[in-house]
């Protein structure tokens, strides 16, 4: 089993939709929690980062870390064309330097 | 958010040739740099760890002799990828980190598409 699962896509949604991106993990000791938003081509950009379980909104992004469920979320509310792009969880135990990533989700977001 | 540059953004070379890549912090002194290879569709695979003045910590199954790393000061590390084959050709990402600066998460450089012909 990989330490972190996430859907790979691809997603397809209509301007102004919600999106929900999720990610689970096996590894309960997980407990920092990060968004990376990566255009075609170029490096990962950092979107989120929650310490934990709970909520985090940032504008139209919400994160969301169930750590019960070992499960988390992405939201993006009224999505635009330019949010098209992949989206990849990762999470960290403690300061430790490993990050485990997730696949990445591709979405497209349809004018 | 910091700012990470990588040199050079795309690379094509010949088989058995030695190609290096440069990754930097541009505003702030990266302690700790990674690098990883991603696939077309796939997640990020760390490669190493390096961490400046000292030697990478290779991930199992790299092989260090194949992807030298050097972190010789606090902002730039290096990655060459000695005797290219076809088989090396990805996108090869490199990350930087500063605790002491409060950025705790790692910053992505752009990336560097090496093709090997």
């Amino acid at each position: 089993q990989k330490e972190v699962e996430q859907d790979p896509g691809p997603l397809s949604v209509p301007e102004g939709a919600i999106v929900s991106l999720n990610c689970t993990y096996s590894n309960s000791a997980f407990q920092y929690f990060m968004w990376y938003r990566q255009y075609s081509r170029k490096g990962p950009e950092l979107l989120m980062y929650t310490y934990s379980s709970g909520n985090k909104e940032d504008g139209r992004f919400t994160a969301q870390v169930d750590k019960s469920s070992k499960y988390i979320s992405l939201f993006i509310r009224d999505s635009q064309p330019s949010d098209s792009a992949t989206y990849l969880c990762a999470m960290r135990v403690g300061t430790g330097n490993q990050f485990y990533f997730g696949t990445g989700t591709s979405l497209t977001v349809i004018p | 958010g910091a700012v990470v540059s990588q040199h050079p953004s795309r690379v094509i070379c010949k088989s058995g040739t030695s190609v290096k890549i440069e990754c930097r912090s541009l505003d702030f002194q990266a302690t700790t740099m990674f690098w990883y290879r991603q696939f077309p569709k796939k997640s990020l695979m760390l490669m190493a760890t390096s961490n400046e003045g000292s030697k990478a910590t290779y991930e199992q199954g790299v092989e260090k002799d194949k992807f030298l790393i050097n972190h010789a000061s606090l902002t730039l590390s290096t990655l060459t990828v000695t005797s290219a084959h076809p088989e090396d050709s990805s996108f090869y990402i490199c990350s930087a980190r500063d605790p002491a600066g409060g950025y705790n998460e790692q910053f992505f450089g752009p990336g560097t598409r090496l093709t090997v012909l």
